[in-house]
């Protein structure tokens, strides 16, 4: 079945560094989507990307669509203290409906 | 314009029990996703509901079951729990256009704990 590897699994950086993470997929997509969860909170919508090779932007949260449609990553600049949380990679294939396959999660610690 | 809202926030259960977790779709939402998120790992797909039929169905044995509403909101049955059925259920709304673009908005979650 679909896979998605998400890396890396955790994260400690200092205030003000800028983060990257990314996911890749044993088989292609039709869309990517970023999300962030905080303890005991469902995900909230970050980005969604439709199309190989987008590049979309939200504030400080830039996310891309690999050409190949198997990959994406997310970066943040700039980080804040609120970044703190659980990012997830989810991936979409229109073949499956609206079934999402998610990643196991980039944990982002940030200290002040 | 109302988020996807999950009652109740929290459960506790029985193995052998039945749960029923409750669901309301954003406005204007008519598809509903459900998802289980054990601890530490990403959701994983249960399955989904467009206008009020089954509409895909993840690796989830026949004991999880659905239902979906004439006004989009959802229910999750689980039958005979199972101490690994405790987890955070995610319920997902979207409104499916064309080629199936869309865009999944989580509800709080309900988190249950089966002893």
């Amino acid at each position: 079945g679909q896979q998605l590897n998400q890396s890396p699994q955790s994260m400690f950086i200092q205030e003000g560094e800028d983060v990257s993470m990314n996911c890749t997929s044993s088989s292609i997509f039709n869309t990517w989507l970023w999300y962030k969860q905080d303890p005991g909170e469902g995900p909230v919508l970050l980005i969604a990307l439709y199309k190989a090779g987008e590049l979309t932007s939200n504030g400080r949260l830039t996310a891309q669509f690999g050409i190949t449609r198997k990959d994406s990553f997310l970066n943040i600049s700039a980080s804040i203290p609120s970044d703190v949380g659980i990012y997830f990679c989810a991936g979409q294939d229109y073949n499956q409906g609206g079934k999402l396959i998610f990643g196991q999660g980039t944990e982002l610690s940030v200290k002040p | 314009e109302t988020g996807v809202t999950q009652s109740p926030t929290h459960l506790i259960k029985t193995r052998g029990q039945q749960v029923t977790l409750r669901c309301s779709s954003q406005s204007g939402h008519n598809t509903v996703s459900w998802y289980q998120q054990a601890l530490g790992q990403g959701p994983q797909f249960i399955f989904q509901y467009y206008r009020e039929e089954e509409n895909g169905r993840g690796n989830f044995p026949p004991r999880f079951s659905g239902l979906q509403f004439p006004n989009y909101s959802s229910e999750l049955n689980v039958n005979a729990l199972e101490l690994d059925d405790s987890a955070l259920y995610l319920c997902a709304s979207s409104a499916p256009g064309q080629g199936s673009n869309t865009e999944a908005f989580f509800g709080q979650g309900t988190r249950l704990t089966v002893v």
